[in-house]
């Protein structure tokens, strides 16, 4: 079975923190993505690697950053947290089919 | 870019009945649709996809349509079960050899199924 694990379930950070959240799969896949999802606008991209020395922006990658230093591994960086980076946060890999991980719910106060 | 709508956004069925989700995409390149289950609490998960040079495409209870000229594509769920109920994401994408999918998804159906 693939397995994409998050490093946290639940997360409350202050605003201006810097937010590391993290993923790891365990398929040995080279693509790996990051989603936000928020109610009625579904999973929309912020940044993904199809590689480790690939990072490439999605479609909302402002006020996030990535690091990719391992190929298992992928981490979403929120420099400095505001509120509306309060949201679900997916990770996901694979290359037809994606693989989600459980998902991460940030809020930022 | 790529921009997927989806309708409806809720949608209510008896027990047995049809349901219904339609996707319009506006990227002609595209060529690679699935969709998404996402049930309460969990993750999204794979139920079907269809390529580009498929029509239709069938497994069990669910079934997807493709109509690439009007850019739409269609997820029916027959004999609908309480264990469908769910959020359903439809998603498209331009299959790119070095990275597989980029996927732009639908903001999602919510489908209830009253038993």
């Amino acid at each position: 079975d693939v397995k994409v694990t998050q490093s946290s379930r639940y997360l409350v950070k202050r605003t201006g923190e810097k937010v590391f959240l993290e993923c790891v799969q365990d398929m040995d896949h080279e693509n790996m993505f990051w989603y936000r999802q928020d109610p009625g606008l579904g999973l929309r991209l912020i940044y993904f690697s199809y590689d480790v020395k690939m990072k490439e922006k999605g479609d909302i990658p402002e006020g996030y950053s990535v690091s990719r230093e391992k190929k298992e591994r992928f981490s979403l960086i929120l420099e400095s947290a505001s509120t509306n980076q309060t949201s679900m946060y997916l990770c996901a890999s694979g290359y037809y089919e994606q693989f989600f991980g459980p998902g991460t719910r940030l809020t930022v106060l | 870019g790529e921009n997927v709508e989806q309708h409806p956004s809720t949608l209510s069925v008896q027990e047995g009945d049809s349901a219904v989700i339609k996707c319009t995409y506006s990227d002609s390149a595209s060529n690679y649709f699935p969709w998404y289950k996402q049930e309460l609490g969990k993750r999204p998960q794979l139920i079907i996809d269809i390529r580009s040079n498929v029509g239709e495409k069938k497994d069990q209870r669910i079934a997807v349509t493709l109509n690439k000229t009007a850019k739409h594509f269609s997820l029916h769920i027959t004999e609908t079960q309480p264990e469908d109920s769910a959020v359903y994401f439809c998603a498209a994408s331009k299959m790119y050899v070095e990275y597989g999918n980029k996927l732009v998804f639908g903001a999602g159906t919510i489908l209830r199924v009253k038993s």
